[in-house]
C-alpha cells in the first residue's frame, strides 16, 4: 500500500532561518506529490505539488523536488517568517489504479513549524 | 459559495447520541473525501465518493459510521451511538480529479462528553 513518512515536529526556528521538512513515500504506481499547509484555525490548503520525477514545485518561497531515486519530496524555504508558522502535511496521490493502487490521497502525520521573531 | 462548506463547525454531544455532519463540496467536483484529524495525529482516511458511489469504504472505523452522497453533491457522515474516542475534527475535501489537488473545508469539530 501507499504511505508517507515525514519528520516529527515541532520544528522551532528563528525568523530568517533555513527550513527543511523531510518527507519520504512508498507507492505502488506513479504518484503525484503534494505539500499542504494548515494555518492556525484554518482548513488545509495546497502549498505546492509535483506530478512527475524531477519536477520542482514552488510557491510562496517554498519549494520541493520530486526525487524518484530516493522516494523523497523534502520541503525547503531559504528564509522563514513568523507568518509561516503552521502545520505542514506531505501527501501523495497515486495516478494509476492497479493491484494495490488507489486514488485515495495518503497524508503524512503533519509537521508543526513554529517561527519566533 | 466558492469553497467546500462543512456544518456544524462545532458539535458537542453526549456519549451514545447520534450525530450528522454535512459537507457541501465545490460545484462540479465529482470526488469527495472524508478524513478524521485527531489531536497529535495525521489525517485518517474514512471514505471516498466518486459521484454518488463509494468505491472505497475501507477507512470507516466501525459499523457505527456511515456516509452517503446524493445528487453528486452534498454528503452526510453519520456517527451512531457516539463514543468518546470519536472526538476529533472531521474534514471533508473535494476534487475535480481523483489524483489531483484536494480542496478542504474548515472541518467539523466533534466533542463527545
Amino acid at each position: 500500500g501507499n504511505s508517507v513518512t515525514q519528520m516529527e515536529g515541532p520544528v522551532t526556528l528563528s525568523e530568517e532561518a533555513f527550513l527543511t521538512i523531510n518527507c519520504t513515500y512508498t507507492a505502488t504506481g506513479y504518484p503525484s506529490l503534494f505539500w499542504y499547509v494548515q494555518y492556525p484555525g484554518e482548513g488545509l490548503q495546497l502549498l505546492l505539488k509535483a506530478t512527475k520525477a524531477d519536477d520542482k514545485g514552488s510557491n510562496k518561497g517554498f519549494e520541493a523536488t520530486y526525487r524518484k531515486e530516493t522516494t523523497s519530496f523534502h520541503l525547503e524555504k531559504g528564509s522563514v517568517q513568523v507568518s509561516d508558522s503552521a502545520v505542514y502535511f506531505c501527501a501523495l496521490s497515486d495516478t494509476t489504479v492497479g493491484t494495490g493502487g488507489s486514488y485515495i490521497p495518503t497524508f503524512g502525520r503533519g509537521t508543526s513549524l513554529i517561527v519566533h521573531p | 459559495g466558492a469553497g467546500v462548506s462543512q456544518s456544524p463547525s462545532n458539535k458537542v454531544t453526549e456519549k451514545g447520541k447520534d450525530v450528522e455532519l454535512r459537507c457541501d463540496p465545490i460545484s462540479g467536483h465529482t470526488a469527495l473525501y472524508w478524513y478524521r484529524q485527531s489531536l497529535g495525529q495525521g489525517l485518517e482516511f474514512l471514505i471516498y465518493f466518486q459521484g454518488n458511489s463509494a468505491p472505497d469504504k475501507s477507512g470507516l472505523p466501525s459499523d457505527r459510521f456511515s456516509a452517503e452522497r446524493t445528487g453528486g453533491s452534498v454528503s452526510t457522515l453519520t456517527i451512531q451511538r457516539t463514543q468518546q474516542e470519536d472526538s476529533a475534527v472531521y474534514l471533508c475535501a473535494s476534487s475535480l480529479d481523483p489524483s489531483g489537488e484536494l480542496f478542504f473545508g474548515e472541518g467539523s469539530r466533534l466533542t463527545v462528553l
